[in-house]
């Protein structure tokens, strides 16, 4: 099975920061990468899919880039509802594997 | 709107089996795969398998074989999800979700049921 290292495993950050969340693959997954956020009452959606497409619906400040093993989650200026957990999925290899996650905390 | 809703929360002893349900709502049930995803606190997130809400054929990653099985009711637009001979490993919150295949290379989940925690505990 494909690994999914993401990191950090948690950040701290304050309102209005810009951060980035990473994940690296065991090996090249070819932009088959998604990724998802989890609130605390364990509420799941898809923020980007295929690398760098936004959901509808999610705000802009939401972006995703990458390439072969290397992926990132931006977000350009956190707001209050952003501090949750987010994970990345690889698709390119069965079966489907997730990062471990990252918890986005208030600094 | 989609929606897919989740049973109970479930207790169960090691050696039983449950049944977990996933009823569909909002959109043509057999026209999405519905997909089944593990969550623990140790393992993080697992992929389980998918069934295709249609045929019923399903897909199961090797971990799971033999653990969990899948299977659909057309009528009622619900998926179900039995896990058999439990050991306390298999306590977790499963989540059911819809797999979503676009133009292309797109393929993700995109809604998700509420989750249901199942505890496996003597």
């Amino acid at each position: 099975d494909i690994q999914m290292t993401q990191t950090p495993s948690s950040m701290p950050a304050s309102l209005g920061e810009r951060v980035t969340i990473s994940c690296r693959a065991s090996q090249g997954i070819s932009n088959y990468l998604n990724w998802y956020q989890q609130k605390p009452d364990g509420t799941i959606k898809p923020l980007i899919y295929y690398t760098s497409n936004l959901q509808s619906g999610v705000p802009s400040r939401f972006s995703g880039s990458g390439s072969g093993t290397d992926y990132s989650l931006t977000i350009s200026s956190l707001e209050p509802e952003d501090f949750a957990m987010y994970y990345c999925q690889q698709y390119d290899s069965s079966p489907d594997t997730f990062g471990a996650g990252t918890k986005l905390e208030l600094k | 709107q989609v929606q897919l809703q989740q049973s109970g929360a479930e207790l169960a002893k090691p050696g039983s089996s449950v049944k977990i349900s996933c009823k569909a709502s909002g959109y043509t049930f057999t026209s999405y795969y519905i997909s089944w995803i593990k969550q623990t606190t140790g393992q993080g997130l697992e992929y389980i398998g998918y069934i295709n809400t249609g045929s019923g054929g399903t897909n199961y990653n090797e971990k799971f074989k033999g653990k969990a099985t899948l299977t659909v009711d057309k009528s009622s637009s619900t998926a179900f999800m039995q896990l058999s001979s439990l050991t306390p490993d298999d306590s977790a919150v499963y989540y059911c979700a819809r797999d979503y295949s676009g133009p292309g290379e797109w393929y993700y989940f995109d809604y998700w049921g509420q989750g249901v925690m199942v505890t496996v505990s003597s």
